[in-house]
């Protein structure tokens, strides 16, 4: 069964950091793209950003770009966005998801809460 | 940039009684290699969202065929043919198209019964 298990949501204040790791089980990770999908409270879903399987390529929300980055390590099945000069807007549900072509996500992981005040 | 317009926003069905939601879009999704990645997403409450519409109308492993999805160009649909209690959710289509260009999904639409 493919699978993504996230871990490292919180809370965190104004221009703090945080980073996010979802580690993927189930599924060749090393030859897929993989996106960050957030979901602000009681809003809809929202791309974050996305990336190609050898880091070459990728996507930012202009309202992210310079302060997240996405990476990943394929050798331990992982992915990773490092958010810096978090602001209040960026307070949401994170989701990681995997994504076999032109953003047709088919396994996401459980969510993680990001709070920033 | 592509824009997803969904409506309704908000619908209240009967259970037992078809559900029909658009998603129009503000300008062609027909891709250069001449599919359209046009999807269609659940969400329960307190889950993660769940994928059940690829490419306009490819009804996903798992997926009650009760749910079908249609359209082309501009306009598209996901209808249910007949509610169930655990079709309570809301659904978002979402536009994929080329990098750099990144994902659209539209408002969502919340389904209760």
């Amino acid at each position: 069964e493919m699978q993504l298990l996230q871990s490292g949501g919180g809370l965190v204040q104004s221009g703090g950091s945080l980073r996010l790791s979802c580690v993927a089980s189930g599924f060749t990770f090393s030859t897929t793209w993989m996106a960050w999908v957030r979901q602000a409270p009681g809003k809809g879903l929202e791309f974050v950003t996305n990336t190609n399987v050898d880091e070459s390529q990728k996507a930012y929300l202009d309202s992210v770009k310079g302060r997240f980055t996405i990476s990943r390590d394929n050798a331990k099945n992982s992915l990773y966005l490092q958010m810096n000069d978090l602001r209040d807007e960026d307070t949401a549900v994170y989701y990681c998801a995997r994504d076999p072509a032109y953003a047709a996500y088919d396994v996401w992981g459980q969510g993680v809460m990001v709070t920033v005040s | 940039d592509v824009v997803l317009t969904q409506s309704p926003l908000s619908l209240s069905v009967t259970l037992g009684q078809p559900a029909s939601i658009s998603c129009r879009s503000s300008q062609s999704l027909v891709h250069s290699d001449g599919n359209t990645h046009l999807h269609w997403f659940q969400q329960r409450p307190g889950q993660s969202p769940r994928r059940l519409i690829y490419r306009v109308s490819n009804r996903d492993s798992g997926v009650p065929d009760r749910f079908s999805g249609s359209g082309s160009g501009t306009d598209f649909t996901l209808k249910i043919n007949r509610v169930e209690a655990e079709d309570v959710g809301v659904y978002y289509c979402l536009y994929g198209p080329n990098w750099p260009n990144w994902p659209t999904f539209g408002q969502g639409t919340k389904v209760d019964i």
